[in-house]
């Protein structure tokens, strides 16, 4: 199957920036998702990446890079809400390419 | 608004007993999707549907089974459960491929006793 790494956990202090890391090793995939769970919550998605370089919205950036095999999600003007799991995922080639699997997901943890 | 709804938020079986998780979205999706989430191991997939009567293995789909026969249910079986089957079952659906978000159930939290 895929392979999706991620740190398992980060904590940072509230207005810090924190980056999150996901590298892989596939090939042929469409692009990078980000997803954000809660503590008992569903995860929601974040963003997507479809091609190389970064996308904003809002405190949240995404970027990355095929040729390096790696992600990341950034996180600016750190707030305690951020506190939450952040997971890398991927759509692998299958037959229908909807498939979507994820990482083990980043702990992160936000101080006063 | 976009609803994927799991049929039950904790449950608690017998080993051996056969379980049936539902998962029922009302968004006209054609993937669907079963995770199991563990401490550290983030969200493994069970299995996966691409449309109806059509199913694809995820990377631990050992112990477990599925059934898709209408578009907005897929309902994942264990059919004889055992306590390693204890854990969090999510359930996600999203239309299409590539860049679009998948919607997730709020979770069934099996206990197999």
């Amino acid at each position: 199957g895929q392979s999706l790494e991620q740190p398992s956990e980060v904590t940072a202090v509230e207005g810090a920036i924190v980056q999150i890391n996901c590298t892989y090793q596939t090939s042929g995939f469409y692009g990078l998702s980000w997803y954000q769970q809660h503590d008992g919550g569903a995860p929601t998605f974040l963003s997507y990446n479809a091609l190389d370089g970064l996308e904003e919205t809002g405190r949240f950036s995404s970027f990355l890079s095929r040729s390096d095999s790696y992600g990341y999600l950034l996180l600016q003007e750190l707030q305690m809400k951020d506190s939450a799991s952040y997971f890398c995922a991927v759509s692998p080639p299958t037959d229908s390419w909807g498939k979507l699997q994820f990482g083990a997901g980043t702990q992160v943890v936000v101080t006063p | 608004d976009v609803k994927v709804t799991q049929s039950s938020r904790y449950l608690v079986k017998r080993t051996g007993e056969k379980v049936f998780l539902e998962c029922v979205q009302d968004m006209d999706h054609e993937n669907m999707f079963w995770y199991r989430q563990d401490p550290g191991l983030g969200l493994r997939l069970i299995y996966f549907s691409y449309d109806v009567k059509m199913k694809e293995k995820g990377d631990i789909p050992e112990g477990y089974s599925v059934s898709r026969e209408k578009k907005e249910r897929f309902s994942l079986i264990l059919e004889s459960a055992s306590t390693n089957q204890t854990s969090m079952y999510l359930c996600a659906s999203r239309q299409g491929d590539r860049d679009t978000e998948a919607f997730f159930g709020q979770g069934t939290r099996l206990t197999v006793v």
